[in-house]
């Protein structure tokens, strides 16, 4: 059972930076690509990007080119998203979410982890 | 950038009536294999997305089979044929074709 589990609540200041994890199991690591997912309160989804963990190329939506880095951990199972210096805009809830591959469905999904970003 | 558009955003529902959503592409998401790359997620409140339909018309492990999808190219549609109580939640599709992208998601209420 492919299970994805990803890290607790951030709350940061303006201009920090944050890394949150998604820890996935139950299939083979560098066989399936892992996107993320952005959900500001109250919204809708948002891609935002994906890492092919076999040899970390990534893929990002223009919105946040630049802004994040995805990247992956083979020997913890671990994918991260990294944001270089945090504005208001990225307060939301982030879901980490593997693709099958081949039919290139979006599941199982994470939890999601918080990010809130306050002075 | 192939936008996704879906309607109606807010849909009421009766408990035992069908129930329907259309999604609508900016570009066609039919592949050269002949396959359509739009599913769709229901996001109940609280809770994270989860997958109901995969190539248009594939329903996901573990989905009712009161739900189900069709369409191809441009023009898809979700249907409930009858809504239960715990349906009620924000329906998205999704396309996989160019990049990924999101429609805006309807809201179903009782």
């Amino acid at each position: 059972e492919v299970q994805v589990v990803q890290s607790g609540t951030e709350v940061k200041k303006p201009g920090s930076t944050v890394q949150i994890s998604c820890k996935v199991s139950g299939y083979i690591f560098t066989e399936y690509f892992v996107h993320w997912v952005y959900q500001a309160p109250g919204k809708g989804l948002e891609w935002m990007g994906l890492i092919d963990p076999a040899d970390g190329a990534t893929m990002y939506t223009a919105r946040f080119q630049g802004r994040v880095t995805i990247s992956a951990d083979t020997s913890k199972e671990t994918i991260y998203l990294e944001f270089n210096s945090v504005t208001s805009e990225d307060t939301a809830v982030y879901y980490c979410v593997p693709e099958v591959p081949y039919d290139l469905r979006l599941d199982p999904w994470g939890q999601g982890t918080l990010v809130t970003v306050s002075s | 950038d192939i936008v996704m558009t879906q309607s109606p955003l807010s849909l009421p529902v009766t408990p035992g009536e069908p129930a329907s959503i259309t999604c609508r592409s900016s570009q066609s998401l039919l592949h050269s294999n002949g396959y359509n790359y739009l599913d769709w997620y229901v996001q109940k409140p609280g809770q994270s997305p989860k997958l109901l339909i995969y190539l248009a018309s594939d329903r996901a492990s573990g989905v009712p089979d009161r739900f189900s999808g069709s369409g191809s190219g441009t023009n898809f549609t979700l249907k409930i044929s009858r809504v239960e109580a715990e349906d009620v939640g924000i329906y998205y599709c999704m396309q996989a074709l160019q990049m990924w992208t999101f429609g805006q998601g309807t809201k179903v209420e009782v």
